[in-house]
C-alpha cells in the first residue's frame, strides 16, 4: 500500500479541548490536504497547505507541514461535538498533470459532550 | 448545482455477479476520480478521467474492474465476477480541473457475499 500513516488512530476528548492529529507520508508532494469524513458519508475538503508553506489557519483549524520530516499535523481548537468524524490527510503530487491523492489511514475523532 | 452524487448507495451482490456503480459529477467538472475505501482505511486511488479520456487506470486492482465516462460527464465503474475482497466503499470525486480540489460523493457501499 502507498498510504501514509496517521496517529493516533483514534482520539477521544472532551468538548472544548483541542485535538491534534498527525500524518506522515512517503512521497514528494506538491501540497498536502486534510479531509473529514462523517460515518457513511463522503469526504469533505477542509484545508490545503502547499509544499512551500509551513503553517496555515482556517477558522478553528491549524495545519503545519514539515517537508523535511514528511509530516503534517492538524489542530482543531475548542472542539465541538459536531467535530466527531474521521480525519484523513492526503499527500498530493501532480503526475501527468493530474492531482494524485495518497491518503493516510485516518484518525477517528470523538468529541464527548 | 448539487454536489457529486452516486448510485446505488448500497449494493449487495453474490460472489460472481457483475455490478455497475454510477457517479454523477458536479456539472462542468472536467476531472473525475474513483477511489476504493476498505473498512477502517483511507481511500485508495483507482482511476481518473479528464473529460471522456481515461488518463490513468493504474490503481484498478484487476482486469475485472472497468471504468468509463463516454460523454465526459456521468461515469460508471463496473466490476465483473465480484469477489469477497471487492467489498468496500467506492468513492467518486470530481474537480473543475485536474489540479483543483476534489469534491467527493457519498460513496457506494458494496458488500459481496
Amino acid at each position: 500500500s502507498q498510504q501514509g500513516e496517521e496517529d493516533p488512530q483514534a482520539l477521544s476528548i472532551q468538548e472544548g479541548e483541542n485535538a491534534t492529529m498527525n500524518c506522515s507520508y512517503k512521497t514528494s508532494i506538491n501540497n498536502l490536504q486534510w479531509y473529514r469524513q462523517n460515518s457513511g458519508r463522503g469526504l469533505v475538503h477542509l484545508i490545503l497547505i502547499r509544499s512551500n508553506e509551513r503553517e496555515k489557519h482556517s477558522g478553528r483549524l491549524r495545519v503545519t507541514l514539515d517537508t523535511s520530516k514528511k509530516s503534517s499535523s492538524l489542530l482543531i481548537t475548542a472542539s465541538r461535538a459536531a467535530d466527531t468524524a474521521s480525519y484523513f490527510c492526503a499527500a498530493t503530487s501532480f503526475i501527468q498533470g493530474a492531482q494524485k491523492l495518497v491518503f493516510g489511514q485516518g484518525t477517528r475523532l470523538t468529541i464527548n459532550p | 448545482g448539487a454536489g457529486v452524487s452516486q448510485s446505488p448507495r448500497y449494493k449487495v451482490a453474490k460472489r460472481g455477479q457483475d455490478v455497475a456503480l454510477r457517479c454523477d459529477p458536479i456539472s462542468g467538472h472536467v476531472s473525475l476520480f474513483w477511489y476504493q475505501q476498505a473498512l477502517g482505511q483511507g481511500p485508495e486511488f483507482l482511476t481518473y478521467f479528464q473529460n471522456e479520456a481515461q488518463l490513468d487506470k493504474s490503481g484498478l486492482p484487476s482486469d475485472r474492474f472497468f471504468a468509463e465516462r463516454p460523454e465526459g460527464s456521468v461515469s460508471t465503474l463496473k466490476i465483473q465476477r465480484t469477489q469477497q475482497e471487492d467489498s468496500a466503499v467506492y468513492l467518486c470525486a470530481s474537480s473543475l480541473a485536474l489540479r483543483e480540489v476534489q469534491y467527493f460523493g457519498p460513496g457506494t457501499r458494496l458488500l459481496v457475499l
